[in-house]
């Protein structure tokens, strides 16, 4: 079935550490894949996203990295800056469906000053 | 920089109420959704619209949901008869085409309590 899951729910970071947050999925039909940030009564906010053709892409500060071998799914923020507190959601699109997209369960990343 | 806009930002309704939760989508965008939010929990699908239909909907929006757009600015989510798990905080968002590269434009969400 479709799911989308996260290793770890919480995550505490030094400042100006890395932080790495993972995802693994189920669908193998998943197609496309995004990453959300989620502040304190804001709604999610996009990221970064990629495609299943690619096995990273980069931004500002962060990388995803796909392993489709084994559906997984990673964020890294480089130099962690105390306004990365948020929770973070992986999710994916299936190529069956366009319209919607399916979040995973969350992490919430504290970042420690 | 363009957002989606909800009102109100939280609202209370007795059980078996209808409410109805408005969004201003982005001027620009063409594909229109909600989501909810059950207090921490993951974020859920509930309906896509485009072309002034709904193009996909999930198990969650039974017959007590439904999306119009009524006008061409206003999107909005009725719910005829409010329940207490219909408690969450529900999510506008809209996409100027499917799988736009920077994905969809969320605004920051109404708060419905059904007491």
């Amino acid at each position: 079935g479709e799911s989308v899951g996260l290793h770890l729910p919480t995550l505490s970071v030094q400042e100006g550490d890395n932080s790495i947050i993972n995802c693994a999925y189920s669908n193998s039909a998943s197609d496309y894949f995004i990453w959300y940030k989620q502040e304190s009564g804001k709604g999610p906010q996009f990221i970064i996203d990629i495609r299943s053709n690619m096995d990273k892409r980069q931004g500002q500060r962060v990388t995803v990295l796909l392993n489709k071998t084994v559906k997984h799914l990673s964020l890294q923020i480089a130099a962690t800056q105390p306004g990365d507190s948020a929770v973070y959601f992986c999710a994916e699109n299936i190529g069956t469906s366009y319209d919607k997209v399916i979040f995973g369960p969350g992490t919430s990343l504290s970042v420690i000053p | 920089e363009p957002e989606v806009t909800q009102t109100p930002s939280h609202q209370v309704t007795q059980m078996g109420q209808e409410v109805i939760l408005r969004c201003v989508p982005i001027s620009n965008h063409l594909y229109f959704y909600w989501y909810r939010q059950i207090l921490g929990q993951k974020v859920e699908f509930l309906v896509s619209f485009y072309n002034n239909e709904i193009s996909e909907k999930s198990e969650i929006f039974d017959d007590q949901f439904s999306v119009e757009r009524p006008d061409g600015s206003n999107f909005t989510l009725k719910i005829r008869s409010t329940k207490l798990e219909d408690s969450a905080m529900y999510f506008c968002a809209s996409s100027e085409a499917l799988r736009d590269i920077n994905g969809y434009t969320f605004g920051s969400g109404t708060r419905l309590t059904v007491v």
